[in-house]
């Protein structure tokens, strides 16, 4: 099993509303990631998870609040968005790093098109 | 900042002719992975090379990396239809044991039949 998979693959939210975004992997990674995309733009890294501990954070606002209950899951809590935070979100997953080991490719689940109205 | 850029920013060729796609970086990396991306969907790995590598090959893709011109391409020969995507170079840096990957602008890739 080589997939990511994210629900819901679509979310339309309004501003007073929270809603959890969902992920989830069976390769055994330890690794996972939150990137959100606006269109016509790449991929922005937004929050790095490694054995289940918060490792990166790239000045993410609060409204966006990540949880990964366990090695395979990884939510992401939405509060109080505003409608410029409408994009796809993504989440990817790989090995953790080992020095003097490989691969460290990332595997992407099919993102949540996320629409705050 | 470390992002990076590609160009062009969109190529458009007949079947069967090659496409190159180039990125540049601008600081010190661990690796550099190529993406592809269908109709704004999920990103699917190509290749990765590593810092200390110089090209790597992979069926129909060929990447280079120049670290010394901290620049990366992408050839891939024989285009064909189901080539039609965008495509991103993302290089990773090692923080605190973590990868963070940071994609550059990408180049949307048009093949003609």
């Amino acid at each position: 099993d080589t997939e990511v998979t994210q629900t819901p693959k679509h979310l339309v939210m309004g501003m007073t509303n929270k809603k959890s975004l969902k992920c989830e992997q069976h390769m055994g990674h330890r690794a996972m990631y939150w990137y959100k995309q606006k269109a016509k733009k790449p991929p922005e890294l937004m929050f790095v998870y490694s054995y289940e501990k918060l490792s990166i954070n790239e000045s993410v606002p609060s409204r966006f609040s990540p949880e990964c209950p366990n090695s395979s899951l990884l939510n992401l809590h939405l509060h109080a968005l505003q409608p410029e935070d409408s994009a796809l979100y993504l989440c990817a997953s790989s090995q953790v790093f080992v020095r003097g080991l490989g691969n460290t490719e990332a595997f992407f689940g099919q993102g949540t098109r996320l629409t705050v109205v | 900042s470390q992002q990076g850029e590609e160009d062009p920013q969109a190529l458009s060729i007949q079947e069967g002719e090659n496409a190159t796609m180039n990125c540049s970086y601008k600081t010190s990396i661990n690796n550099l992975q190529w993406y592809r991306q269908n109709s704004g969907r999920g990103l699917v790995h190509l290749i990765l090379i590593r810092s200390n590598e110089r090209e790597k090959h992979s069926g129909r893709l060929r990447v280079t990396l120049d670290t010394s011109k901290k620049s990366s391409s992408l050839l891939i020969t024989a285009s064909r239809a189901a080539d039609t995507a965008s495509y991103f170079c993302a290089t990773g840096y090692i923080i605190q044991g973590a990868q963070k990957l940071v994609f550059g602008q990408g180049t949307r890739l048009t093949i003609n039949p």
